[in-house]
């Protein structure tokens, strides 16, 4: 079946350390993957971080990166320097291209940076 | 834009009692999703609409759930005979489409927390 699986949580880095969150996928019932990385930040709603649709590109916003790889069926999300503001909840997210399929959420990865 | 509005945000019922939760999605998207988030089974599908038509409610518990999206601009979900484990957060996101191509991004509301004592 379709599925996400992501590194488990709590994750614990200190401020300016690098930061990377294992994200693989099982896409047996979907033709073109698309996928997403989401934030929950602590008292906000679930937002979008980023998205790439096309294998083989990378996506970035507010310095974290994924590149989609559809060799190894992944979709790792990494920063170089992380800031206390980036401690969140984190999950990784499949969907097709097929336009309004529901998206398929990992576990989600609890993220804590200490200053 | 005020983004995706749920309401109640939080809702406490006893067991049994009926349960109405709320979405307002953005305006001008064509399509609304509902999930549930526990922590013992994440985050899950329920149901999605797209120009107001059901299209999908295969993660619908098939007893005492029930989708609704009457109008553009809202949708609701009623759970009939609440039990506790029907205790959850509950998710609407919508959507509208990119391009010709590739997956609507989905927008999230901040969630109804249903507490059933």
């Amino acid at each position: 079946g379709d599925s996400v699986t992501q590194t488990e949580g709590p994750v614990t880095v200190s401020e300016s350390e690098s930061l990377i969150i294992n994200c693989t996928y099982s896409a047996t019932s979907i033709a073109y993957p698309n996928l997403f990385w989401y934030v929950r930040y602590p008292g906000e709603g679930l937002q979008l971080l980023l998205k790439v649709i096309t294998a083989g590109q990378k996506g970035s916003s507010r310095g974290f990166e994924a590149t989609y790889n559809k060799e190894t069926t992944s979709f790792h999300l990494q920063k170089a320097s992380v800031q206390e503001s980036d401690s969140a909840v984190y999950y990784c997210a499949l969907g097709d291209d097929q336009g309004g399929r529901a998206l398929i959420f990992g576990t989600g990865t609890t993220v804590s940076v200490s200053p | 834009n005020a983004g995706v509005i749920q309401t109640p945000r939080h809702k406490v019922t006893g067991k049994g009692q009926e349960a109405t939760l709320w979405c307002e999605p953005i305006s001008g998207h064509s399509a609304v999703f509902w999930y549930r988030q526990t922590i013992v089974q994440g985050l899950e599908f329920l149901t999605y609409f797209r120009n107001q038509a059901p299209i999908d409610d295969s993660g619908m518990p098939k007893e005492r759930f029930s989708a609704q999206m009457p109008n553009q601009s809202h949708s609701t979900l009623k759970i009939q005979s609440t039990q506790p484990q029907d205790s959850a957060v509950y998710l609407c996101a919508s959507s509208s489409r990119q391009g010709r191509t590739g997956q609507d991004t989905q927008y999230f509301g901040p969630g109804t927390r249903l507490l059933v004592l």
